[in-house]
């Protein structure tokens, strides 16, 4: 059964670099999976940021961007700002329809 | 402006069944794939099933194989979720998204929660 894994935590200092990773238990991440990531404040709904590992998705702004970094895709986010505190998670496609996402990241903005 | 809005979430028993809906707006609902999404509370995503733009392709998560169907109404541009045999395990806010292809998540709903307990 695929996994897709990520670490659980993360913290950036306000105008700070984060990178997020999101791989798989058993192989690499590649194109293939279609990479997406999303953004999740308590009680909202996910919001789409990243599709296609590197596509911003409309209204996104562009200190988030989308990318495989080793075996791994990975969302980085420049000049991070307090309102970035958030969940964040990733899906891979699987194929067939079948999508799966990440266990989520919790980024704190300290 | 997209709007997904769920509905029919409330408590039932194990066992039990619901049926979900989610009313679309703003874009040209039969141009879509549709996708339910789940979330326990304090948990994570949890992609659940998913319909292709005519209803010709539905595909699901394994641990709602045989319980769960997904179908849609493009004519009242509606998607549904039909919910059997619902353990504690079900219990999670359901989201629907639209997405212009299988793996794509565009848009969500915000959410209708299903509680399973006695």
């Amino acid at each position: 059964q695929t996994v897709v894994t990520q670490e659980p935590s993360f913290s950036v200092s306000p105008g700070g670099t984060v990178t997020l990773t999101c791989g798989l238990n058993s192989g690499s991440v590649s194109t293939s999976y279609y990479p997406s990531w999303y953004q999740q404040t308590p009680g909202q709904a996910p919001r789409t940021l990243i599709y296609n590992t590197n596509i911003r998705s409309s209204g996104v702004p562009d200190r988030f961007s989308g990318s495989i970094l080793g075996n791994k895709a990975a969302l980085t986010i420049t000049g991070a700002q307090a309102d970035d505190e958030s969940d964040y998670y990733c899906a891979m496609y699987m194929g067939s329809g079948i999508s799966v996402f990440g266990g989520g990241a919790k980024l704190t903005v300290l | 402006e997209v709007q997904l809005v769920e509905s029919g979430g409330g408590l039932v028993q194990p066992g039990g069944s619901l049926r979900l809906s989610c009313a679309a707006s703003g874009f040209t609902f039969g141009t879509y794939w549709m996708s339910w999404v789940r979330q326990a509370p304090g948990k994570g995503l949890e992609w659940v099933a998913n319909i292709k733009q005519d209803g010709s392709e539905k595909y699901y998560v394994d641990s709602v194989k045989g319980r769960f169907t997904i179908s849609r109404d493009n004519a009242k541009n509606s998607l549904f979720l039909q919910m059997s045999s619902l353990g504690a395990e079900d219990t999670a806010v359901y989201y629907c998204a639209s997405g212009r292809a299988a793996h794509l998540f565009d848009n969500w709903g915000q959410g209708t929660l299903v509680t399973v307990s006695s």
